[in-house]
């Protein structure tokens, strides 16, 4: 088993849908969780951070982790044709600065 | 402020040949990690060096090295190219050992013949 599953997709949804990416993650130890937006040959940029459990709100985007199932969402509201891109999830983990990535889940937004 | 910077954007090399790639982390930062990516697929931990010393090492071989200098910026060095090392290389960028903001840069493509 993998420490942090993702679906791959491709996910297409129209403009102004309410997009929902999910992860989970087999460690109930670790703590940090990250979420990246990755657009086509750039490198990841961090969208959002969350320690523990509970949700995160920046703007249209809020992340959420639910410890008891080990289940990370990420939720984009009034999506725009902008944030078409893979999105990766990831959890630190304790000691060295060791970011555990998913596979991604590569996004289209359509006018 | 400037954001990881990473040199070369784009390379190619032969098959048995090695490689060089230099990093420049965020100013004011002194944690630098590399990660290998390879397409569809999320980015994978090479290695993580603060203040000079290396503080962690992901499931690569020994043809992979690295290093970080006393300004903070680092290089990767990888020996004896495989096909397989054929990918996107990362380094990112944090303010201290176990920092939770982790910054990448744009990364350099590797293509080996």
């Amino acid at each position: 088993q993998k420490e942090v599953e993702q679906d791959p997709g491709p996910l297409s949804v129209p403009e102004g849908a309410i997009v929902s990416l999910n992860c989970t993650y087999s460690n109930s130890a670790f703590q940090y969780f990250m979420w990246y937006r990755q657009y086509s040959r750039k490198g990841p940029e961090l969208l959002m951070y969350t320690y523990s459990s509970g949700n995160k709100e920046d703007g249209r985007f809020t992340a959420q982790v639910d410890k008891s199932s080990k289940y990370i969402s990420l939720f984009i509201r009034d999506s725009q044709p902008s944030d078409s891109a893979t999105y990766l999830c990831a959890r630190l983990g304790e000691g060295a600065q060791k970011l555990v990535f998913g596979q991604g889940t590569r996004l289209t937004i359509n006018p | 402020d400037a954001g990881v910077t990473q040199s070369p954007t784009h390379l190619i090399k032969t098959r048995g040949q090695q490689v060089t790639l230099r990093c420049s982390p965020i100013s004011g930062h002194k944690s630098v990690s590399w990660y290998q990516q390879v397409l569809g697929q999320g980015p994978q931990f090479i290695f993580q060096y603060y203040e000079k010393e290396e503080r962690g090492r992901g499931n690569f071989p020994d043809r992979f090295s690295a290093r970080q200098f006393p300004n903070y910026s680092s290089e990767l060095n990888v020996n004896a190219l495989l096909l397989g090392d054929s990918a996107l290389y990362l380094c990112a960028s944090s303010r201290d050992r176990s920092g939770n903001t982790i910054y990448f840069g744009e990364g350099s493509w590797l293509t080996v013949v």
